[in-house]
């Protein structure tokens, strides 16, 4: 079966720095790969999608690569800020119509 | 527009007895998913709803099962509580042929938090 491995350990920077969190699959490269966060308590929101035949998405001060020959993705954060600290979920598609989830990094940028 | 809503919000139950758990899609969804999120770790996923019927089931007992109504809410049932079913419950929505497979936005509500003690 597909697993997701994501740093379980929290990620800390400075404001103003770029966080960078690595999602590593197994398996079979998905067609799909998206991220989301989640703050204490809530739900999770939708981020980005990057599609296999993209290697990089952007979307304002986020970036996300996908490497199907290392079968990893990277998440990047601009010019962070004490607002972005979350935790971030990767997440796949499994069969037709659902998600695996990696466990999640939590960022905390310090002001 | 509201977006998925969820309820209850937070709720407590004794082991062995039986939780419904109701969510209601974002407007002009049809799609319905269920996911479990113990601490600290990611959301597994449950089942998905579509015209009434489940689609497709991931790796959990048949003490979980659920239904979804005319108007595309859904209901999520677990019977005979264990305390390991301690977690957030969430419910996703999306809109079909314009979900997973086109890799369009999934909304995910705030979920519900149930506690078996």
């Amino acid at each position: 079966s597909q697993k997701i491995e994501q740093n379980s350990e929290a990620l800390n920077i400075q404001e103003g720095k770029t966080a960078t969190l690595t999602c590593n699959y197994t398996n079979y490269s998905p067609a799909y790969l998206q991220w989301y966060r989640q703050d204490p308590g809530r739900g999770p929101v939708f981020l980005l999608l990057i599609r296999e035949n993209e290697k990089e998405k952007r979307k304002e001060r986020l970036k996300v690569t996908f490497d199907t020959t290392l079968k990893q993705s990277l998440f990047h954060i601009t010019a962070s800020q004490p607002a972005d600290s979350a935790t971030y979920l990767c997440a796949l598609y499994m069969g037709r119509r659902a998600l695996t989830f990696g466990s999640g990094t939590r960022l905390q940028v310090q002001p | 527009d509201a977006g998925v809503t969820q309820s209850p919000t937070h709720l407590i139950k004794t082991r062995g007895q039986q939780v419904t758990l109701r969510c209601s899609p974002k407007s002009g969804h049809d799609t319905v998913s269920w996911y479990q999120q113990a601490l600290g770790q990611g959301p597994q996923f449950i089942f998905q709803y579509y015209e009434e019927e489940e689609r497709q089931r991931g790796n959990f007992p048949d003490r979980f099962s659920g239904h979804q109504f005319p108007n595309y809410s859904s209901e999520l049932n677990v019977n005979a509580l264990l305390l390991g079913d301690s977690a957030l419950y969430l419910c996703a929505s999306s809109r079909r042929g314009q979900g997973a497979l086109s890799g369009n936005t999934i909304y995910f509500g705030e979920g519900s938090w149930l506690t078996v003690v």
